[in-house]
């Protein structure tokens, strides 16, 4: 079975300032691990994904993640945030085919 | 290329009434999937779709959740009748197929209030 747990339900920055959010998962094998976002009344779109190449993962938007195994991580950051980053943030573990949601961590920047 | 549509955007209901949402899928899709999102929590796989059949539908509530693909294509989902507790965000998704590779893409969801 696989899991993820999104370490903060919540983070607040300041524009221009750097994002970290924290994931953790537990996989029995070699996961895939993704991260979504999802702004108010849009669907859930695709910004980064690992599937066991380049532990490092450079997404869409200027978003990156690095695959760390010993700490059984994947966190997603963003030198600098800019408003239209506001929204809600899911990491995402993939077993077979299955995929296996964080609870979301929600971002507000502030200007 | 047009993504995921979904229909009704917003669904307002009384409890006991029956509701239905529609899904088209990305042309060629043949994987399609939906998905239940509570608020404040992250998507969980109701059923899953190869073609017409549904191989994996066993986090579907089948007493009163059920749902179609007739021709592979376009699929509907539905409650008969809805509770309270159905009050949540339903999301299709649709993939190429299962490869690791794949992506799923995701509509915008219908939003189902029961009152």
């Amino acid at each position: 079975a696989q899991s993820v747990t999104q370490l903060d339900s919540h983070v607040s920055v300041s524009e221009g300032t750097p994002v970290l959010l924290r994931c953790n998962y537990s996989s029995s094998y070699s996961p895939s691990l993704f991260w979504y976002v999802q702004h108010p009344n849009k669907g859930l779109q695709l910004l980064l994904k690992y599937t066991s190449a380049a532990t490092l993962v450079k997404g869409i938007n200027g978003f990156e993640a690095e695959f760390k195994k010993s700490e059984t991580s994947f966190h997603l950051t963003k030198p600098s945030a800019h408003m239209s980053d506001a929204a809600e943030y899911f990491c995402v573990v993939r077993g077979d085919y299955k995929l296996s949601f964080g609870a979301g961590t929600t971002v507000t920047v502030r200007a | 290329e047009a993504g995921v549509v979904q229909s009704p955007r917003y669904k307002i209901i009384e409890k006991k009434q029956p509701v239905a949402f529609w899904c088209n899928p990305i042309s060629g899709h043949n994987t399609l999937y939906w998905y239940l999102q509570n608020l404040g929590q992250g998507p969980e796989l109701l059923i899953r779709y190869e073609n017409e059949e549904a191989v994996d539908d066993s986090q579907l509530p089948k007493d009163r959740f059920s749902a179609e693909r007739l021709k592979g294509v376009d699929s509907t989902l539905k409650i008969q009748p809805a509770e309270l507790g159905d009050s949540a965000v339903y999301l299709c998704a649709s993939s190429l197929g299962l490869g690791r590779d794949n992506e799923q893409f995701f509509g915008p969801g219908t939003r189902l209030t029961v009152l």
